[in-house]
Protein backbone atom coordinates (compact mmCIF):
# COMPACT_ATOMS: atom_id res chain seq x y z
CA UNK A 1 0.00 0.00 0.00
CA UNK A 2 1.38 3.74 -0.46
CA UNK A 3 1.84 5.43 2.00
CA UNK A 4 -0.02 9.20 3.45
CA UNK A 5 1.09 11.58 0.73
CA UNK A 6 0.90 15.09 1.18
CA UNK A 7 1.01 18.37 -1.14
CA UNK A 8 2.74 20.62 -1.95
CA UNK A 9 5.88 19.27 0.13
CA UNK A 10 7.32 23.30 0.36
CA UNK A 11 5.21 26.04 0.36
CA UNK A 12 6.44 29.99 0.78
CA UNK A 13 2.90 32.68 1.31
CA UNK A 14 3.57 36.21 2.61
CA UNK A 15 1.18 37.34 5.38
CA UNK A 16 -2.34 37.98 4.79
CA UNK A 17 -2.75 35.08 2.12
CA UNK A 18 -4.73 31.49 2.51
CA UNK A 19 -3.26 28.45 2.14
CA UNK A 20 -4.86 24.89 1.52
CA UNK A 21 -2.62 21.73 2.00
CA UNK A 22 -3.66 18.76 0.69
CA UNK A 23 -3.69 15.07 2.64
CA UNK A 24 -4.11 11.69 0.70
CA UNK A 25 -4.56 8.73 3.36
CA UNK A 26 -3.39 5.28 2.58
CA UNK A 27 -5.69 3.53 0.82
CA UNK A 28 -8.96 2.27 3.54
CA UNK A 29 -8.37 4.67 6.13
CA UNK A 30 -11.30 6.88 6.62
CA UNK A 31 -9.58 9.21 9.79
CA UNK A 32 -7.17 11.44 8.69
CA UNK A 33 -5.69 13.98 11.15
CA UNK A 34 -3.87 17.27 10.60
CA UNK A 35 -1.03 18.55 13.42
CA UNK A 36 1.11 21.50 13.40
CA UNK A 37 5.10 20.73 14.21
CA UNK A 38 7.21 24.17 15.14
CA UNK A 39 10.43 24.50 17.04
CA UNK A 40 8.14 25.99 19.97
CA UNK A 41 5.45 24.23 20.39
CA UNK A 42 6.21 20.89 19.43
CA UNK A 43 3.60 18.49 17.53
CA UNK A 44 0.23 20.22 18.09
CA UNK A 45 -3.19 18.76 16.96
CA UNK A 46 -5.50 20.48 14.75
CA UNK A 47 -8.18 18.41 13.53
CA UNK A 48 -9.67 15.02 13.23
CA UNK A 49 -11.80 13.92 10.15
CA UNK A 50 -13.81 10.86 9.94
CA UNK A 51 -16.26 9.72 6.73
CA UNK A 52 -16.50 13.38 6.32
CA UNK A 53 -17.03 14.63 9.62
CA UNK A 54 -15.05 16.63 12.00
CA UNK A 55 -14.36 14.30 14.69
CA UNK A 56 -12.69 16.12 17.37
CA UNK A 57 -10.77 19.41 17.45
CA UNK A 58 -7.30 21.32 19.04
CA UNK A 59 -7.15 24.32 20.10
CA UNK A 60 -6.14 26.45 17.40
CA UNK A 61 -8.21 29.50 15.99
CA UNK A 62 -11.27 29.58 13.31
CA UNK A 63 -8.22 30.63 10.71
CA UNK A 64 -7.47 26.91 10.97
CA UNK A 65 -10.41 24.56 9.07
CA UNK A 66 -10.32 21.65 7.08
CA UNK A 67 -12.62 19.33 5.28
CA UNK A 68 -12.74 15.85 4.15
CA UNK A 69 -13.44 14.34 0.95
CA UNK A 70 -16.31 11.13 0.09
CA UNK A 71 -12.83 9.02 -1.30
CA UNK A 72 -11.45 10.07 2.41
CA UNK A 73 -8.74 12.63 0.96
CA UNK A 74 -8.80 16.20 3.36
CA UNK A 75 -7.49 19.05 2.87
CA UNK A 76 -7.08 22.02 5.32
CA UNK A 77 -7.14 25.91 4.89
CA UNK A 78 -5.36 28.86 6.41
CA UNK A 79 -6.98 31.95 6.29
CA UNK A 80 -4.95 35.22 6.56
CA UNK A 81 -1.92 33.90 7.65
CA UNK A 82 0.43 34.96 10.37
CA UNK A 83 4.70 34.70 10.63
CA UNK A 84 3.90 32.27 13.64
CA UNK A 85 1.96 29.81 11.29
CA UNK A 86 5.23 28.68 9.42
CA UNK A 87 5.51 25.61 10.47
CA UNK A 88 5.90 21.75 9.16
CA UNK A 89 2.33 20.51 8.68
CA UNK A 90 1.99 16.84 9.12
CA UNK A 91 -1.58 14.49 8.41
CA UNK A 92 -2.02 11.52 9.43
CA UNK A 93 -4.67 8.42 8.70
CA UNK A 94 -5.47 5.35 10.65
CA UNK A 95 -8.63 3.19 10.31
CA UNK A 96 -10.23 4.21 13.60
CA UNK A 97 -8.56 3.16 17.04
CA UNK A 98 -5.44 1.70 15.08
CA UNK A 99 -2.01 3.64 14.70
CA UNK A 100 -1.84 6.54 13.06
CA UNK A 101 0.42 6.94 9.99
CA UNK A 102 2.15 10.04 8.97
CA UNK A 103 3.05 11.50 5.84
CA UNK A 104 6.05 13.41 5.53
CA UNK A 105 4.48 17.05 5.50
CA UNK A 106 4.40 20.35 3.75
CA UNK A 107 6.77 22.91 5.24
CA UNK A 108 4.78 26.09 4.89
CA UNK A 109 6.80 29.26 5.48
CA UNK A 110 4.58 32.64 5.89
CA UNK A 111 7.11 36.02 4.99
CA UNK B 1 15.23 18.92 8.54
CA UNK B 2 11.85 19.67 10.31
CA UNK B 3 13.52 19.32 13.53
CA UNK B 4 16.68 21.50 12.64
CA UNK B 5 16.19 24.47 15.59
CA UNK B 6 14.62 22.67 17.92
CA UNK B 7 15.71 23.02 21.63
CA UNK B 8 15.51 19.52 22.81
CA UNK B 9 17.44 17.83 24.88
CA UNK B 10 19.92 15.24 23.41
CA UNK B 11 20.85 11.66 24.61
CA UNK B 12 24.37 10.73 22.87
CA UNK B 13 25.26 6.77 23.00
CA UNK B 14 28.05 4.88 21.45
CA UNK B 15 27.00 2.47 19.27
CA UNK B 16 25.85 -1.22 20.38
CA UNK B 17 24.84 0.46 24.01
CA UNK B 18 21.62 0.75 25.34
CA UNK B 19 19.67 3.76 25.30
CA UNK B 20 17.32 4.59 27.44
CA UNK B 21 14.41 7.89 26.12
CA UNK B 22 12.06 9.43 29.33
CA UNK B 23 9.12 11.27 29.16
CA UNK B 24 6.72 12.39 31.41
CA UNK B 25 3.31 12.45 30.77
CA UNK B 26 0.42 15.20 31.35
CA UNK B 27 -3.19 13.43 31.96
CA UNK B 28 -3.73 10.91 34.91
CA UNK B 29 -6.72 9.80 32.66
CA UNK B 30 -5.07 8.92 29.49
CA UNK B 31 -4.98 5.76 28.53
CA UNK B 32 -3.16 5.21 25.57
CA UNK B 33 1.05 5.70 24.77
CA UNK B 34 2.74 5.52 21.98
CA UNK B 35 6.43 6.14 20.30
CA UNK B 36 7.06 7.60 17.93
CA UNK B 37 10.71 8.18 16.00
CA UNK B 38 11.29 11.18 13.48
CA UNK B 39 13.94 11.09 11.16
CA UNK B 40 15.63 14.54 9.05
CA UNK B 41 12.71 15.12 6.11
CA UNK B 42 10.16 12.65 7.33
CA UNK B 43 6.97 12.98 9.83
CA UNK B 44 6.80 10.80 12.83
CA UNK B 45 6.87 6.64 12.35
CA UNK B 46 5.01 4.41 15.08
CA UNK B 47 7.29 2.55 17.26
CA UNK B 48 5.44 0.87 19.95
CA UNK B 49 2.27 1.85 22.04
CA UNK B 50 1.19 0.61 25.56
CA UNK B 51 -2.44 0.88 27.13
CA UNK B 52 -2.48 2.04 30.79
CA UNK B 53 -3.77 -1.44 32.22
CA UNK B 54 0.32 -2.82 30.96
CA UNK B 55 3.49 -1.38 32.43
CA UNK B 56 5.80 -3.14 30.01
CA UNK B 57 5.88 -4.03 26.49
CA UNK B 58 8.46 -5.30 24.41
CA UNK B 59 8.88 -5.19 20.94
CA UNK B 60 11.59 -5.82 18.51
CA UNK B 61 14.77 -4.08 20.42
CA UNK B 62 12.33 -1.33 22.19
CA UNK B 63 10.39 -2.00 25.40
CA UNK B 64 8.31 0.17 26.38
CA UNK B 65 7.61 0.80 30.63
CA UNK B 66 4.96 2.98 31.83
CA UNK B 67 4.49 4.28 35.48
CA UNK B 68 1.33 5.41 35.91
CA UNK B 69 1.81 6.49 39.76
CA UNK B 70 4.35 9.07 38.66
CA UNK B 71 2.74 9.66 34.98
CA UNK B 72 5.77 8.59 32.92
CA UNK B 73 7.09 6.45 30.15
CA UNK B 74 10.22 5.15 29.09
CA UNK B 75 11.26 3.89 25.92
CA UNK B 76 14.48 1.59 25.63
CA UNK B 77 16.33 0.97 23.23
CA UNK B 78 18.79 -2.17 22.95
CA UNK B 79 21.97 -2.44 21.08
CA UNK B 80 21.76 0.79 19.89
CA UNK B 81 22.40 1.50 15.88
CA UNK B 82 23.06 4.52 13.74
CA UNK B 83 20.19 4.07 12.07
CA UNK B 84 17.92 4.65 15.63
CA UNK B 85 19.86 8.59 15.40
CA UNK B 86 16.52 10.24 15.19
CA UNK B 87 14.17 12.99 17.29
CA UNK B 88 11.89 10.31 19.58
CA UNK B 89 8.63 11.75 20.92
CA UNK B 90 5.86 10.20 23.63
CA UNK B 91 2.35 10.76 23.09
CA UNK B 92 -0.51 10.02 25.53
CA UNK B 93 -4.30 9.81 24.50
CA UNK B 94 -6.62 11.95 26.38
CA UNK B 95 -10.04 13.11 25.20
CA UNK B 96 -9.05 11.48 22.03
CA UNK B 97 -6.70 13.50 20.98
CA UNK B 98 -3.17 12.44 20.71
CA UNK B 99 -0.68 14.58 22.81
CA UNK B 100 3.20 14.67 21.71
CA UNK B 101 5.55 15.75 24.35
CA UNK B 102 8.54 18.03 23.30
CA UNK B 103 10.71 15.21 22.48
CA UNK B 104 14.62 13.64 22.65
CA UNK B 105 16.93 13.69 20.36
CA UNK B 106 18.85 10.35 20.06
CA UNK B 107 22.46 10.68 18.18
CA UNK B 108 24.50 7.60 18.15
CA UNK B 109 28.34 7.95 17.89
CA UNK B 110 30.44 4.71 16.50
Amino acid sequence: KAGVTQTPRYLIKTRGQQVTLSCSPISGHRSVSWYQQTPGQGLQFLFEYFSETQRNKGNFPGRFSGRQFSNSRSEMNVSTLELGDSALYLCASRELEDEQFFGPGTRLTVL
Amino acid sequence: GENVGLHLPTLSVQEGDNSIINCAYSNSASDYFIWYKQESGKGPQFIIDIRSNMDKRQGQRVTVLLNKTVKHLSLQIAATQPGDSAVYFCAETYTDKLIFGTGTRLQVFP
